[in-house]
């Protein structure tokens, strides 16, 4: 079955951190790969996708994530977290054919909690 | 660019009545709408796929009956939550698909999503 997997339920880290929000999949065939984030009470906001080409993707925010086909693994990464940066995130993953074709396969999401 | 507004965005209503919530493509053509429905700190599950001009595509368990949904237009697909109960009170957010323009047809843009509560 196609699933993605968020490892974490929740990271901390301190502001100005670094920062890391895990995610694999397990979809055949090089899907589209995306990270959206969530505030509360509001809808899901486009932060970045890989198609292909380049294994780091930058988006919005200053965010960036690493594709890794031999892991099939695409982390989101911030090289320093803002408290502003606090919410719920989520990988997703598109298959390019097959029966979910063109719909988004999410990860359980992961909160990101960045202190002070 | 890509702008998706729902409408309303938040509705409380009586058990056994209908509920209609609107999905808006702004700036841009959505030849395919989808519909998601998300429990407080769960991840989305996708409700079905609506495909301008045409029949929306449920997923396995959801009840076409009791959420119906119409995308009459390029801009607007409408999800309308039948004879509520108060277990369909939850956060139903759609996303739309640039499918006309060609600028990012695989990336779907979402709603700000609408909370249900049905007393």
């Amino acid at each position: 079955a196609q699933s993605v997997a968020q490892p974490e339920d929740q990271v901390n880290v301190a502001e100005g951190n670094p920062l890391t929000v895990k995610c694999t999949y397990s979809v055949s065939g090089n899907p589209y790969l995306f990270w959206y984030v969530q505030y509360p009470n509001r809808g899901l906001q486009f932060l970045l996708k890989y198609i292909t080409g380049d294994n780091l993707v930058k988006g919005s925010y200053g965010f960036e994530a690493e594709f890794n086909k031999s892991q099939t693994s695409f982390h989101l990464k911030k090289p320093s977290a803002l408290v502003s940066d606090s919410a719920l995130y989520f990988c997703a993953v598109s298959p390019r054919w097959g029966n979910n074709t063109g719909k988004l396969i999410f990860g359980q999401g992961t909160t990101l909690q960045v202190k002070p | 660019g890509a702008v998706v507004s729902q409408h309303p965005s938040w509705v409380i209503c009586k058990s056994g009545t209908s509920v209609k919530i609107e999905c808006r493509s702004l700036d841009f053509q959505a030849t395919t709408m989808f519909w998601y429905r998300q429990f407080p700190k769960k991840s989305l599950m996708l409700m079905a796929t609506s495909n301008e001009g045409s029949k929306a595509t449920y997923e396995q368990g959801v009840e076409k009956d009791k959420f119906l949904i119409n995308h009459a237009s390029l801009t607007l697909s409408t999800l309308t939550v039948t004879s509520a109960h108060p277990e369909d009170s939850s956060f139903y957010i759609c996303s739309a698909r640039d499918g006309a323009s060609g600028r990012a047809p695989d990336t779907q843009y979402f709603g700000p999503g609408t909370r249900l509560t049905v007393l």
